[in-house]
């Protein structure tokens, strides 16, 4: 497999679940992220890690909880959604040297999330 | 703090230029890209410009980028229907590695 890969492609979950998203990376980038895509609003960044580590959490709710292992993954693990939280979540990933140039971002292709 | 904006349509005709138009406040960016994205699809990366540029080409895609005034345009010539899609700039600030995204711009193709 190549690039950045997401999965489930869909999800639908109730209020009280507990579920998780997945996004797996091939292409040797240090650096990954979660964005929210919602319908009429730019793409809000929700969380950045590079080398592992959580650098930006930019006020996001605790009912979202990141998780990154290692290099090539990252969890979004989601708990007590709400409605509002229905959305498409994408994940990139990036090479982290600000001191060479930057091929931009890779995304994946997104998890639907559905919240009823 | 930085802001990057689009205007939100653009609607041409199959065979017409389109122009995608997009101001950013952070002088100090060194990169600018336009990415695409497809219906239910993530965001593509399309093309990109180093802020020492004026204009790039790349096949049917021209980039155009004016430092003084802060703007960013990408010009898509002989527009085919499968260009329908939403079209991001980003720009990247110098000395970081996070991109700020604008909010899109939905380009509907006419037959």
């Amino acid at each position: 497999e190549t690039g950045v890969t997401q999965t489930p492609r869909h999800l639908v979950m109730g209020m009280t679940n507990k579920k998780s998203l997945k996004c797996e990376q091939h292409l040797g980038h240090n650096a990954m992220y979660w964005y929210k895509q919602s319908a009429k609003k730019p793409l809000e960044l929700m969380f950045v890690y590079s080398l592992e580590e959580r650098v930006e959490n930019n006020s996001v709710p605790s009912r979202f909880s990141p998780e990154c292992p290692n290099s090539s993954h990252l969890f979004l693990h989601l708990h007590t959604l709400q409605p509002e939280d229905s959305a498409l979540y994408l994940c990139a990933s990036s090479q982290r040297d600000t001191t060479t140039f930057h091929y931009g971002y890779t995304f994946g292709s997104g998890t639907r999330l559905t919240v009823v | 703090g930085e802001d990057v904006e689009q205007s939100l349509f653009l609607s041409v005709r199959e065979g017409d230029s389109s122009v995608i138009n997009c101001t950013y406040t952070d002088s100090s960016s060194t990169y600018l890209y336009w990415y695409k994205q497809e219906p239910g699809a993530g965001l593509q990366l399309l093309t990109y410009i180093f802020s020492n540029m004026d204009m790039k080409q790349d096949q049917r895609l021209t980039v155009l980028l004016n430092k003084k005034d802060k703007h960013l345009s990408l010009r898509i010539a002989d527009t085919q229907t499968g260009d329908s899609a939403i079209y991001f700039c980003a720009v990247l600030p110098g000395g970081t590695y996070k991109y700020i995204f604008g909010t899109g711009t939905r380009l509907k193709v006419l037959a």
